[in-house]
């Protein structure tokens, strides 16, 4: 059974840090693409960050280029970001999600996702 | 903002036939990539229902089926019933955008 689980999500001030976590298991973690997907209060879905499974192709969301970095532990089937100058409309439920890509199918997309952990910027 | 608009809100009764919505432009759909769709249950993580436009993951019911033509997709859910109450979303790939996927604005369904 394939298992993500996120942490690292909790309270941040304006302009803060925080790294988030997704441990991966189920499946071989180092053949397969990550991305994170975060949920605003009440609002829609919105693609964060993508990595490749050798970590040499890494995709950002226009609104948080430049402030996030994702990044992956292969040894510890574990999917990271890191998030920098954090503002207030970064708060959100974070999830991790693995992505797929399957013979005949154009676009991607993600057959599992974690349970999500919730950031909230504020001071 | 998105660039995929999906209706905020469609309903029907049980055993009704509702359809949703996915409206891009031409670096999306209509650029002839995939649509996928998800649906999202109140309070939970989001969950892969159809892809490829109309391939269902196991476990998934038939009543879920999915089409796409010229710049917009839809996913036709046939003999609503109750669980069915829930959030979905379309999702492709914007030839636009950075990070070329993206997702659609979310549709919630309700059941009468």
């Amino acid at each position: 059974e394939i298992q993500l689980l996120e942490s690292g999500g909790g309270l941040v001030q304006p302009g803060g840090s925080r790294r988030l976590s997704c441990a991966a298991s189920g499946f071989t973690f180092s053949n397969q693409g990550m991305s994170w997907v975060r949920q605003t209060p009440g609002k829609g879905l919105e693609w964060v960050a993508g990595i490749n499974g050798n970590s040499v192709i890494r995709n950002y969301a226009d609104s948080v280029k430049g402030r996030f970095t994702v990044s992956r532990d292969n040894s510890k089937n574990t999917l990271f970001l890191q998030m920098n100058s954090l503002r207030a409309d970064d708060t959100a439920v974070y999830y991790c999600a693995r992505r797929v890509t399957v013979f005949g199918v154009l676009t991607p997309f993600f057959d599992d996702w974690g349970q999500g952990t919730r950031v909230t910027v504020s001071s | 903002q998105s660039v995929l608009t999906q209706p905020p809100s469609v309903s029907g009764a049980p055993g009704q036939r509702v359809t949703i919505s996915c409206t891009g432009s031409s670096s999306n759909i209509g650029a002839g990539y995939d649509v996928h769709w998800y649906q999202q249950l109140p309070d939970k993580a989001p969950k892969l229902l159809l892809y490829g436009n109309n391939n269902r993951p196991s476990g998934v019911p038939d009543r879920f089926s999915g089409s796409k033509s010229g710049t917009s997709a839809s996913l036709d859910i046939s003999g609503l019933q109750v669980e069915d109450e829930a959030d979905y979303y379309c999702q492709s790939y914007d030839n636009s955008l950075s990070g070329f996927s993206v997702f659609g604005t979310g549709t919630k369904v309700t059941v009468l």
